[in-house]
């Protein structure tokens, strides 16, 4: 499968708690996304990397957020000290470059903070 | 605020019908536009797209819709399967990286 990978497919976890997710874009894919989709609405955009560089974060990424794109292939994105209202579906795409702007995404990490 | 929203939140049609979802966008400055499908536990999957300087772009059953004067975005599905059973969403490129999403209509195909 070349498509974007993202793991775990869910997670359940106590509020206070720290996750982490990690996706895994296509391969030579330089763009990389985070988005957050809650129940009846679209993907809202989160953050977006170039290469290993994030470049853009949006307002909803609080302080208690944080994306890595450490080599440029894979991303992490941690969620600490999480409050029930992060509860959501995390989504993460890529694309390959600025030429293209149709983004690829992946299944989603469902997030259900208890 | 300037977004991208839909006229209907669910729609339902009989297999075979042709299905038209409409979606309109406030930002003159957008010149790019894009739909997704997405079905229950996965994630968006592209459809079809289509850049400001068109009005209008077919794919496989389905065509997209451009009128730049009203701001409006339509997708229509011709021969609508029970596979086409799915929320759709449009979105824009307002800014050059990102996309920014609609919220969304849900496409119920009945036999």
């Amino acid at each position: 499968d070349t498509g974007v990978s993202q793991n775990p497919r869910h997670k359940i976890t106590k509020r206070g708690q720290n996750v982490t997710f990690r996706c895994d874009p296509i391969s030579e894919h330089n763009r990389l996304y985070w988005y957050r989709q809650t129940l009846g609405q679209g993907p809202e955009f989160l953050t977006y990397f170039q290469n290993e560089a994030q470049l853009e974060k949006s307002r909803l990424l609080s302080d208690r957020f944080s994306a890595e794109r450490p080599k440029g292939s894979f991303s992490t994105l941690e969620i600490q000290r999480t409050e029930q209202g992060d509860s959501a579906m995390y989504l993460c795409a890529s694309s390959p470059d600025r030429g293209e702007e149709k983004l690829f995404f992946g299944s989603g990490t469902q997030l259900s903070v208890l | 605020g300037e977004s991208v929203g839909l006229h209907l939140p669910t729609l339902s049609v009989q297999e075979g019908d042709n299905s038209i979802i409409n979606c309109a966008y406030s930002n003159s400055a957008s010149d790019y536009f894009i739909w997704y499908k997405q079905e229950s536990g996965k994630g968006p999957q592209f459809i079809i797209d289509i850049r400001s300087n068109m009005d209008k772009r077919q794919g496989q059953r389905v065509t997209v819709l451009l009128n730049k004067t009203v701001k409006h975005l339509s997708l229509q599905i011709a021969a609508t399967q029970p596979g086409d059973s799915a929320v759709y969403f449009c979105a824009e490129n307002i800014n050059g990286y990102a996309l920014n999403f609609g919220k969304g209509t849900s496409l119920l195909v009945t036999p």
